[in-house]
């Protein structure tokens, strides 16, 4: 039971344009949301986070949207960069609690 | 400070034999996780320790996989007998401060 789903396996886009990957949920219980990005052959690095408190958080050209009624959130990179092309992971857990669990990923890749 | 060490990098052995993977998390963080990766899963969490003592191994896919934490600085996932299935990249991550940091993960391949 995948309670953690990004459908987009991959995405392209055209540097300097937006990129936007979506990720849905399932259970209701998750309270806290997590993006990592992954580059080939090392680990997932956390890239941005948000509570349920809010539905909204920034951090440079990265930009998280919570949509807790249709369990939704998603990640706007605005604008994209090559060094953006990579795996990105999305996460969900409750808040103080170690356990995340993760969604399959969606491969970004960034076209000069 | 080095980061999360995983140990090796890549391994390939063959069906039915013992294979064990090691992590030594960053000084000081007190949770250390085991993840596998997958394509068609993602990342699974497979066991978390907190100050060295499991607390969640209900990821543990089966019998066949163990997990240990002797002391702070090290922990091995071990995998007897293995299977092709078991194929896939396993990161190991460690926390302390609220912030997750992975290893560069070991890409296992059982022929």
């Amino acid at each position: 039971d995948q309670q953690v789903k990004q459908n987009s396996p991959s995405l392209s886009v055209q540097e300097g344009r937006i990129s936007i990957l979506n990720c849905d949920y399932t259970n209701s219980m998750f309270d806290y949301f997590l993006w990592y990005k992954k580059y080939p052959a090392e680990g997932p690095t956390f890239l941005i986070s948000i509570s349920s408190i809010k539905d909204k958080n920034e951090d440079g050209r990265f930009t998280v949207f919570l949509n807790k009624s249709a369990k939704h959130l998603s990640l706007h990179i605005v604008p994209s960069q090559p060094g953006d092309s990579a795996v990105y992971f999305c996460a969900a857990s409750r808040f103080g609690n170690e356990k995340l669990t993760f969604g399959t990923g969606t491969r970004l890749t960034i076209i000069p | 400070d080095a980061g999360v060490i995983q140990s090796p990098r890549h391994e390939v052995t063959e069906m039915g034999q013992e294979v064990t993977l090691r992590c030594k998390p960053i000084s000081g963080h007190n949770s250390l996780f085991w993840y596998r990766q997958t394509m068609m899963r993602g990342l699974e969490l497979l066991i978390y320790f907190n100050n060295n003592v499991p607390i969640d191994d209900s990821g543990m896919p089966e019998d066949r996989f163990s997990a240990k934490m002797p002391n702070a600085s090290f922990s091995t996932l071990k995998i007897q007998p293995s299977e092709p299935r078991d194929s896939a990249v396993y990161f190991c991550a460690s926390s302390g401060f609220g912030f997750r940091y992975f290893g560069p993960g070991t890409r296992l391949t059982v022929t």
